[in-house]
Formats: structure tokens, C-alpha cells, sequence
């Protein structure tokens, strides 16, 4: 079964920091592009940031870019979100979410994401 | 950045009817139009890919149209477990973008 388990999440203040894991299961985690994406409760969704197989493309949103860094470890099938100078705007339930694609181009960017995880609650109060 | 319009941001509808779902890009995206359905509580599910590619598993009652700026999602014979919230992508470009999301509901 394809799986995708966040954890990580929790209750921080602000200006304070907390990394996010996701461990990936039932698919050859090294092809394929993977993303981070937010979702305020109620409110749609947000793109956070995307790395390509390799780790050699990365993109972030302008609202995180300078305070959150994506990584991967292909062998340990993970993906890490880590988050500094947290805002109490990011405040949401964060998802990990794999790409059809296997990299961050220029266009198109990426293709669709087809697997999601269950998500993790970031609180930052 | 791509800005989507979603339309409309509500609809109520019944068993059996045919709804249609619209979103709107403000720069040409090559197609790279993508439908996800969310549930309460759960995590959102890709529907269509690439405008009009229906992905393995997914009724074929949700079809995907368009090109340009203009796409479509539309539900034909609306069943109960239809009774979500759709939302429309761009992966054209980055930041990717979603629209604001269709909320279905029972009539």
C-alpha cells in the first residue's frame, strides 16, 4: 500500500523552530518529486515548498522562503520539512504529499500530486 | 503568480444531477490543470490530472475539460459519496496555485 505518515507537529511559540518528518511506503521513494503543502482548517490549500529526487531542484513559497528548508533522505525513505522563525500565520495542518513527476522544472514546475499523507497540526501561539 | 478562479464557491445539488465545476487561470498554463475532492477530515484525493486524465480508481462519472485559461470538472450522476469539496491546481509554474475550492452539498 502506498503510505505516506507525517509526524512532527505540535504547539510552538512564535519565533521558535520544529521539523516535520514524512516516511513513505509502498513506492520507490528516490523517483519521485515530493512537496510539503498546508492547510488552515476551513481555508483551502496552500503550496509550501517542493524537492526533486535528487535534492538538486528545491522551490519554496515566498511567504516561507528564508525560514524553512525541505530535505530528503532516500535511504530512509523521508522527507523532512524543518521550520525556523515560526509566525502564528503558519499555524495549519501541514501535508506531505508525492509527485507523479520526479523533479522541480521551470514549466511545467511539477505534475500532480497523487499520493497525500494524513497531515500534522502546526500550532504556533 | 497564477491566480485561479474557482466557480462557483457553493453548490447544492441532488442525487443523480450533473454538475460542472469551473476554474479559471489568468495566464496560460499548457494544461497543467489538476482536480483533487476533499472529505471532512481527510486528506484531499487527485481526480484529474493534466486537465482531462482521469486517474486509475476514480469514478468514471468525473470527467476533466478544458485548455487555455478555462477548465472544467464536471460530475455526471451525482452519487452520495459525491459530496465533497473539489478544489483546482496549477503545477505550470511555481508557486503553485490552488483555486479557493467548490463546496457540494446536498440539496
Amino acid at each position: 500500500e502506498v503510505q505516506l505518515v507525517e509526524s512532527g507537529g505540535g504547539l510552538v511559540q512564535p519565533g521558535r523552530s520544529l521539523t516535520l518528518s514524512c516516511v513513505a511506503s509502498g513506492f520507490t521513494f528516490d523517483d519521485y518529486a515530493m512537496h510539503w503543502v498546508r492547510q488552515v482548517p476551513g481555508k483551502g490549500l496552500q503550496w509550501v515548498s517542493t524537492i526533486g529526487w535528487n535534492s538538486n531542484t528545491i522551490g519554496y513559497a515566498d511567504s516561507v522562503k528564508g525560514r524553512f528548508t525541505i530535505s530528503r533522505d532516500n535511504t530512509k525513505n523521508s522527507l523532512f520539512l524543518h521550520m525556523n522563525s515560526l509566525r502564528p500565520e503558519d499555524t495549519a495542518l501541514y501535508y506531505c504529499v508525492k509527485d507523479k513527476g520526479h523533479s522541480l522544472g521551470g514549466v511545467p514546475a511539477t505534475f500532480a500530486m497523487d499520493v497525500w499523507g494524513q497531515g500534522t497540526t502546526v500550532s504556533v501561539s | 503568480d497564477i491566480q485561479m478562479t474557482q466557480s462557483p464557491s457553493s453548490l447544492s445539488a441532488s442525487i443523480g444531477d450533473r454538475v460542472t465545476i469551473t476554474c479559471r487561470t489568468d495566464q496560460t498554463i499548457n494544461n497543467y490543470l489538476h482536480w483533487y475532492q476533499q472529505k471532512p477530515g481527510k486528506a484531499p484525493k487527485l481526480l484529474i490530472s493534466v486537465a482531462s486524465n482521469l486517474q486509475s480508481g476514480v469514478p468514471s462519472r468525473f470527467s476533466g475539460s478544458g485548455s487555455g485559461t478555462v477548465f472544467t470538472l464536471t460530475i455526471s450522476g451525482l452519487q452520495s459519496e459525491d459530496f465533497a469539496t473539489y478544489f483546482c491546481q496549477q503545477t505550470y509554474t511555481t508557486p503553485l496555485t490552488f483555486g479557493q475550492g467548490t463546496r457540494l452539498d446536498i440539496k
